[in-house]
């Protein structure tokens, strides 16, 4: 069974343009997370999508962005990029939103912004 | 405010000796917490949760709601253990995982 994949691996952009990373959930499950992991800050919850549908949000100002297609495959974009953006970009998949339900997350994307 | 402390962003032990890696969480309602481990060049992966009371790989975690902490426990720290460790809540009803900072465990020869 294929986990959770993240592409691009690795982007390179510089300040003020915008990113947009993708992650495929595994296969069955609705709900995708969205986490950044900035060198020294773990792992800070960006964006929670259920169902295509938006749940919650982290503390990320609104350039943050992302939505959640119909085959319940997510995209993240970053406008305006800000140096500080340059981070690991996890992706996470579980079977529903519920209470229990094991997470498992993708490899990751690097954003690097110069 | 919800959050996981994770005092320690290093810890380094001997092989063979007990490993204790500390989490304290503050949430009001009843917490789900959890242990996710990231060895090098691998994805991160749910070690155990508290509410199967398991023991993965030798580790244990007891939920202690008086002193709001989920310390991960092994009496005998194994050189394979060396890897970053996280500590996580889930919120209920927003259903959110809030992350520590994680904690590097690396066990010497």
């Amino acid at each position: 069974e294929a986990g959770v994949t993240q592409s691009p691996t690795h982007l390179i952009k510089t300040r003020g343009q915008q990113a947009t990373l993708r992650c495929s959930p595994i296969s069955g499950h609705t709900s995708v997370y969205w986490y950044q992991q900035a060198l020294g800050l773990g792992l800070q919850f960006l964006l929670w999508y259920d169902e295509g549908e938006e749940r919650n949000r982290g503390n990320f100002p609104p350039r943050f962005s992302g939505r959640q297609f119909p085959n319940y495959s997510s995209e993240l974009n970053v406008n305006a990029l800000e140096l500080e953006d340059s981070a690991l970009y996890l992706c996470a998949s579980s079977l529903t939103g519920k209470t229990g339900n094991t997470i498992y997350f993708g490899e990751g994307s690097w954003l690097t912004v110069v | 405010a919800q959050r996981v402390t994770q005092p320690e962003k290093l810890l380094s032990v001997f092989k063979g000796a007990p490993v204790e890696l500390k989490c304290n969480y503050s949430y009001s309602g009843s917490p789900e917490l959890f242990w996710y481990v990231q060895y090098s060049r691998q994805r991160l992966q749910l070690l155990l949760r508290h509410i199967s009371r398991e023991s993965i790989k030798g580790f244990t975690a007891d939920l202690n709601k008086g002193e709001t902490s989920f310390h991960l426990k092994k009496p005998f720290a194994q050189e394979e253990d060396s890897a970053m460790y996280y500590c996580a809540l889930i919120t209920t009803g927003t259903y959110k995982y809030i992350f520590g900072t994680g904690t590097r465990l690396k066990v010497l020869a």
